[in-house]
């Protein structure tokens, strides 16, 4: 079975311009979650959906952040414009209903703003 | 606020000692702790978990022990291996989200 898929794995890219990340969660699973990890704030949750549908966005920094779910088997993270404080790995994972509470993660993505 | 603390950052064993990797909580809400291992440049992968209704939960060489009154847990590793070289996140949910903790760089020395 495949796992969570991300990609890109790296993203280098100048202040100010956009960057969206990408992620297939596994099939079947109802939950997707976007997670950011840094030095300073470990792993902290930015957004979730269920079924598709965004359920709790308070973890989003700011307004440059949006993310979507257009479907079951996709979803996108994007920043515009970047910051170099943005600098750090995005995590995507999922799970379903039925399996509790244990998540999935996939390998990030390492985004460095310079 | 930080509500899932891992306070020592690093750990550093011999192969075949005990591990023991400490995380406390301050929301009375979570009713579900996790431990996660992440090795570099990979995501973190599911150790074992615990309910709140337990104070114990074992799979093979790993621990997990709940302490509710001190909102309190821990993961024993018996015995320690090379392999088990990671960083450990402690998570904590009360809901459908989990709260992470920043993790903790274990090291097995050979």
């Amino acid at each position: 079975d495949a796992g969570v898929i991300q990609s890109p794995r790296h993203e280098v890219t100048e202040m100010g311009q956009e960057v969206t990340l990408r992620c297939k969660p596994i099939s079947g699973h109802d939950y997707l979650f976007w997670y950011r990890q840094t030095m300073m704030r470990g792993l902290e949750l930015l957004i979730y959906f269920n079924n598709n549908v965004p359920i709790d966005d308070s973890g989003m920094p700011e307004d440059r952040f949006s993310a979507k779910m257009p479907n079951a088997s996709f979803s996108t993270l994007k920043i515009q414009p970047s910051e170099p404080r943005d600098s750090a790995v995005y995590f995507c994972a999922s799970r379903n209903t039925a399996g509790g509470r244990k998540l999935f993660f996939g390998s990030g993505t390492q985004l460095s703003v310079l | 606020d930080q509500q899932v603390k891992q306070n020592s950052p690093s750990l550093s064993v011999q192969e075949g000692r005990i591990s023991i990797l400490n995380c406390d909580y301050t929301n009375s809400m979570f009713d579900y702790f996790l431990w996660y291992k992440k090795y570099p440049a990979e995501g973190p992968t599911f150790l074992i978990s615990i309910s709140s209704i337990k104070d114990k939960n074992e799979d093979g060489r790993f621990t997990v022990f709940l302490n509710k009154s001190a909102k309190h847990l821990s993961l024993h590793i018996v015995p320690s291996q090379p392999g088990d070289s990671a960083v450990y996140f402690c998570a904590a949910s009360g809901s459908e989200k989990l709260v992470f903790g920043k993790g903790m760089k274990l090291t097995v020395n050979p």
